[in-house]
């Protein structure tokens, strides 16, 4: 079946600091992908839908400067989350609907994020 | 706006016992979708029920959907120490954008 990937699958940084995850569709082409956030014993949040070639759709309540997606290939986007704070250590998972006729969407493996 | 809510929370069972899960949503669609994660990991895909009525089976677990109630159900028949983990519904909002339940975090005990 398709494949998603992230990478890396996790990162500790120092607050202050910015870090990029990325997303790959291994063996199909993804348009739009989206990301989630999943803090600990919590359900997932959609935080973004990522468009190839053009802006990320962001949900209510998510600050646009603060994680920035570029969707620049078919299969390639990346989550950037820029001056991170220890608040934004979270789970981050992304997903990509596949070639049409498949009626869902699969999952990367996710990104632990630790902001010390 | 689209919610969707489970029911428990969590639960804790004996091994062999029957127990099922709930998963209520505020918005009419026809699509619902059944996960699993287990600690520290990413999504499994359980079931893809993709009208009403739809009923689908794999091993101890079977899914069920009723759109006319907004309903689907995720019934555990002889639980097992494996089948511990925390699951989620999802109800798409557009074609593939998802709404996750709550969650339910189960607990088997031997």
């Amino acid at each position: 079946g398709a494949v998603v990937s992230q990478h890396p699958s996790r990162v500790i940084c120092k607050s202050g600091t910015s870090v990029k995850i990325e997303c790959r569709s291994l063996d199909f082409q993804a348009t739009t992908m989206f990301w989630y956030r999943q803090f600990p014993k919590q359900s997932l949040m959609l935080m973004a839908t990522s468009n190839e070639g053009s802006k990320a759709t962001y949900e209510q309540g998510v600050e646009k400067d603060k994680f920035l997606i570029n969707h620049a290939s078919l299969t390639l986007s990346t989550l950037t989350v820029t001056s991170a704070h220890p608040e934004d250590s979270s789970f981050y998972i992304c997903s990509a609907p596949p070639p049409s006729g498949v009626y869902e969407q699969f999952f990367g493996p996710g990104t632990r994020l630790t902001v010390l | 706006e689209l919610k969707v809510e489970q029911n428990p929370l969590f639960l804790s069972m004996q091994e062999g016992k029957n127990y099922t899960i709930y998963c209520n949503y505020s918005t009419t669609s026809d699509r619902l979708y059944w996960y699993r994660q287990d600690p520290g990991k990413s999504l499994e895909s359980l079931f893809v029920l993709l009208s009403n009525g739809a009923v689908k089976q794999e091993g101890r677990l079977m899914a069920s959907l009723d759109t006319k109630a907004r309903l689907s159900t995720l019934h555990i028949t002889a639980a097992v120490h494996d089948l511990s983990a925390t699951y989620f519904c999802a109800v798409p909002s557009g074609t593939y954008k998802y709404i996750f339940g709550t969650g339910t975090r189960l607990k088997v005990l031997a």
